[in-house]
C-alpha cells in the first residue's frame, strides 16, 4: 500500500466548474498536509497547507482534512484553463517529521 | 521559489561518471531537503539537513548517493558511478514555518 495515494486522472472539468481532488494517507500520526501545483517542466508550487480537521479556504481553493478517515481533499471553484496542471498531495510529520511524502499527483485539465 | 537556487538546471552525463548537484538556499534556511522526481511520479524524499548535519538520510537509495552541507548553507548532492536509472529531476527545498517545503527550480539529470 502506498503511503499517500491519489487518483492519477486525468481529471477533466469545464471552465467555471468545481474541480475536486482527493488524497488518502496511511500514517495515522501525520500532522501536516499540503497541496502543491506543478506545471509541466516546472517545480512544485505550494498552494495550500492544512493542519487541523475541517475546511480551510484561500481564494478559489478549499482544502478539507478528515484525520479519522485519513483523507484530504482540494476543491477548486470557478476552474480556469490556467488551473490545468498536476496537483500533488503531500503529508508530513507523524513518524517522519522533517520530510514530506508525496502522492503521484493528479493531472487536472480545465477545458474552455 | 522562496530563495532556493539550484545549479546546473540541466546535466547530461555518461553512465559511470560522477556528478555533483548544487543547492543554494539564498535566504539562509536552517533546514534543507533533497527530493528526486521521476517522470509521472511525485517527488521522493532523499535527505534532510538541519544546519550542517544530515537529520534524516533514509531516502538515499544506495551508497552511490551522498550529500553534504559543510557550512550550513549551500548543499551538494553527489552521485557516484551514475546509472541510467538515476535520471530524474533533483529538487532542493527549504521550509518556511513548520514543514512546508518551497522548491528550487530543480536539476534535470540525464544519464546516457
Amino acid at each position: 500500500q502506498k503511503e499517500v495515494e491519489q487518483n492519477s486522472g486525468p481529471l477533466s472539468v469545464p471552465e467555471g466548474a468545481i474541480a475536486s481532488l482527493n488524497c488518502t494517507y496511511s500514517d495515522r500520526g501525520s500532522q501536516s498536509f499540503f497541496w502543491y501545483r506543478q506545471y509541466s517542466g516546472k517545480s512544485p508550487e505550494l498552494i495550500m497547507s492544512i493542519y487541523s480537521n475541517g475546511d480551510k479556504e484561500d481564494g478559489r481553493f478549499t482544502a478539507q482534512l478528515n484525520k479519522a478517515s485519513q483523507y484530504v481533499s482540494l476543491l477548486i471553484r470557478d476552474s480556469q484553463p490556467s488551473d490545468s496542471a498536476t496537483y500533488l498531495c503531500a503529508v508530513g510529520g507523524g513518524t517522519s517529521y522533517g520530510k514530506l511524502t508525496f502522492g503521484q499527483g493528479t493531472i487536472l485539465t480545465v477545458h474552455p | 521559489g522562496a530563495g532556493v537556487s539550484q545549479t546546473p538546471s540541466n546535466k547530461v552525463t555518461e553512465k559511470g561518471k560522477y556528478v555533483e548537484l548544487r543547492c543554494d538556499p539564498i535566504s539562509g534556511h536552517t533546514a534543507l531537503y533533497w527530493y528526486r522526481q521521476s517522470l509521472g511520479q511525485g517527488p521522493e524524499f532523499l535527505i534532510y539537513f538541519q544546519g550542517t548535519g544530515a537529520a534524516d538520510d533514509s531516502g538515499l537509495p544506495n551508497d552511490r548517493f551522498f550529500a553534504v552541507r559543510p557550512e550550513g548553507s549551500v548543499s551538494t548532492l553527489k552521485i557516484q558511478r551514475t546509472e541510467r536509472g538515476d535520471s530524474a529531476v533533483y529538487l532542493c527545498a527549504a521550509p518556511q514555518g513548520n514543514t512546508e517545503a518551497f522548491f528550487g527550480q530543480g536539476t534535470r539529470l540525464t544519464v546516457v
